[in-house]
């Protein structure tokens, strides 16, 4: 049973082209994230969505779009894909209100612009 | 502008042996401080943390130092195990949750046989 997970793992597409990544999380958790992992391996959050509600938005292009459609998930849909978006997109989750809050992160999905 | 800062990008551990993984930030808004553990193609996995509050949390073979005045902290681990071999991040956040967590770049800890 896996607690976060991310499909697909591997997305290898054309610079131009519009993908989606998918998130879910069965841990009744109900805030999920975004990050991103560059080729200098820093993992910056992107998105936060709380009960579905977007809370937190780093300065991301309008090109990146996560949609919450309910807690225990969270997409991730990137239009006109450029190279520079190549990168490691890796999926949290946590719940929050119980004190201090642990991150779990999904697998990750390797995403390769040509 | 980097806030947290791992200067080591690895560290090689002879099994057995003390791994000293450290950490500097430099937000002094910071009160709570995590430590993720990364093997290869797999998401990061929580290992242990610290509020701002203490100095020091044990937890088995890791224990996390904080020290504050230096705005550092470190990660021991001993006795250091083969399957200890992963990259090893630190993350802060702020207001004593991890809403927000800000990552360092990790450090590659080899634990050799």
């Amino acid at each position: 049973d896996t607690a976060v997970s991310q499909t697909p793992k591997y997305l290898v597409t054309q610079m131009g082209n519009d993908k989606s990544i998918k998130c879910e999380q069965n841990l009744g958790h109900d805030t999920m994230y975004w990050y991103k992992q560059d080729s200098k391996k820093f993992l910056k959050i992107m998105f936060s969505y709380n009960n579905k509600e977007l809370i937190i938005n780093e300065t991301v292009p309008n090109r990146f779009s996560p949609k919450s459609p309910d807690k225990a998930h969270l997409n991730l849909h990137i239009n006109s894909l450029e190279l520079g978006d190549s990168a490691v997109y890796f999926c949290a989750s946590t719940l929050t209100g119980k004190g201090v809050e642990t991150q779990y992160f999904g697998p990750g999905t390797r995403l390769l612009v040509l | 502008d980097q806030q947290v800062k791992q200067n080591s990008p690895s560290l090689s551990v002879q099994e057995g042996r003390i791994s000293i993984l450290n950490c500097d930030y430099t937000n002094s808004m910071f009160d709570y401080f995590l430590w993720y553990k990364k093997y290869p193609a797999e998401g990061p996995t929580f290992l242990i943390s610290i509020s701002s509050i203490k100095d020091k949390n044990e937890d088995g073979r890791f224990t996390v130092f904080l020290n504050k005045s230096a705005k550092h902290l470190s990660l021991h681990i001993v006795p250091s195990q083969p399957g200890d071999s992963a990259v090893y991040f630190c993350a802060a956040s702020s207001q004593g949750g991890s809403e927000k967590l800000v990552f360092g770049k990790g450090t590659k800890l080899t634990v050799n046989p």
